[in-house]
């Protein structure tokens, strides 16, 4: 299936930095979604973004609709050991309400 | 938002048998996604379920192997069927949200096939 590009791929990182991902597509959407995922659990929902250019927060985590509605990043502020997982982006395609999924972005914090 | 649960939460089957997996969401929504997560992939969407209607099938996934039931607003099933070690997986449901944008996940069921 289809599928988002998502970098990096993986990341280990120490205790209190910050992060950033990102996904881009050669694809236009009208919607990014962001989830992380703990083993053994589905996806939960981070943060939703509705138009482009649009900067959204969500306590530490902030996230932005790429200007060009190809892309969108999203960045982790002082990191912490549960902000452990795999980060994925979602995008739902103009005129479709299906969403793509990026290859994800698997994270550890080192303490 | 919208809370969903699967059952079961995980299984191990014999090759060439079927497991149905159901999906229950806590409010009426339109439209239920049925994905597949392959050991340390991402995820792939393999149908829509619209209540009322037959299931829209994702290329590469067929009707034969992933019969899918969408008998009322809440309430979803995904088969599959003859299956293969190649069916070991992770299946996910999802709902859309009430706003309607959003896609919320259940827990998912771990398949492993012998």
């Amino acid at each position: 299936g289809q599928q988002l590009n998502q970098s990096p791929q993986s990341m280990f990182i120490q205790e209190g930095e910050d992060v950033s991902m990102n996904c881009t597509s050669s694809s236009i959407f009208n919607t990014w979604l962001w989830y992380k995922q703990d083993p053994g659990e589905g996806p939960v929902l981070l943060i939703a973004l509705y138009k482009a250019g649009e900067l959204t927060s969500n306590g530490r985590l902030t996230a932005q609709f790429g200007i060009t509605r190809k892309d969108s990043f999203l960045n982790i502020s002082a990191s912490i050991p549960s902000d452990v997982g795999i980060y994925f982006c979602a995008g739902q395609l103009s005129g479709t309400y299906k969403y793509i999924f990026g290859t994800g972005t698997r994270l550890k914090v080192l303490a | 938002s919208a809370v969903i649960s699967q059952k079961p939460s995980r299984d191990i089957c014999q090759r060439g048998t079927s497991l149905t997996i159901q999906c229950q969401v806590d409010s009426q929504v339109t439209m239920m996604f049925w994905y597949r997560q392959q050991p340390g992939q991402s995820l792939t969407l393999i149908a829509t379920a619209n209540q009322g209607s037959e299931a829209t099938y994702e290329s590469g996934f067929v009707i034969d192997k992933f019969p899918i039931s969408r008998p009322n607003l809440t309430f979803s099933t995904l088969t599959v069927s003859n299956m293969s070690p190649e069916d070991s997986s992770i299946y996910l449901c999802s709902s859309e949200g009430t706003g309607g944008n959003e896609q919320f996940f259940g827990p998912g069921t771990r398949l492993t096939v012998l």
